[in-house]
């Protein structure tokens, strides 16, 4: 158990919705990052976030947006949701936001767009 | 930019023997490497990394990787598989300090016959 959690486990819904994934990272760490992993693409950097700051940006779509709360949750938003946006999105979690952090892994929020 | 290559879809070890999965990378500067494994519906769990120091880094459960920055690779060994080994194995790369974003590779499926 890494100490990140995640939810929902795994979210079903139609194209054209709306959806929010939530991350709690590991006690103490203040960055929090989402990925995107799918069959085509692979994991690919999505979004961090640093002590309630946006850090850095990496290929997330215009229809996706993230924020990171005062008590360092985050979420994840998702909209006019379409069927290539089925995929495993998961959250990391560590101390600071130099290079040689160590990233830690939660169990994942599998979303499936019908 | 940086970039990671896994340059073997899947490797293949009878129990008992040793395993090695291979990963080049590219980057300017100096590398920091991470080796995450992910078992079957699960999060990423990081195995080891290389920051600086001796080219042989040890980590979680009997893992070592070697290093070498001649030849921009950093393979994944261990000297006795064992069939409980059998997941998908990622490769991946930060920068220098300041941005902390994991570029991963396309991920090797081990698989470990008894």
């Amino acid at each position: 158990d890494s100490g990140v959690t995640q939810t929902p486990k795994h979210l079903i819904t139609a194209t054209g919705q709306r959806v929010t994934l939530r991350c709690s990272p590991r006690s103490g760490d203040l960055s929090v990052y989402w990925y995107q992993q799918s069959l085509d693409q692979g994991l690919q950097f999505l979004i961090q976030y640093y002590n309630g700051e946006e850090r850095a940006k990496g290929n997330i779509l215009e229809r996706f947006s993230a924020q990171q709360f005062p008590d360092l949750h985050s979420e994840l938003n998702l909209s006019s949701l379409e069927l290539g946006d089925s995929a495993l999105y998961f959250c990391a979690s560590s101390g600071g936001f130099w290079g040689t952090d160590t990233q830690y892994f939660g169990p994942g929020t599998r979303l499936t767009v019908l | 930019a940086q970039s990671v290559a896994q340059p073997e879809d899947q490797v293949n070890v009878a129990e008992g023997n040793p395993l090695t999965v291979k990963c080049t990378y590219s980057v300017s500067g100096n590398p920091y490497l991470f080796w995450y494994v992910q078992y079957p519906n699960r999060g990423l769990q990081f195995l080891l990394k290389y920051i600086t120091g001796d080219n042989l880094v040890k980590g979680s459960y009997g893992f070592e990787a070697e290093f070498n920055k001649s030849q921009t690779s950093f393979h994944l060994k261990k000297p006795s598989a064992l069939v409980s080994d059998s997941a998908l194995y990622f490769c991946a790369v930060s920068h220098y300090s300041g941005y902390s974003t994991l570029t991963f590779g396309k991920g090797t499926m081990l698989l470990v016959s008894p």
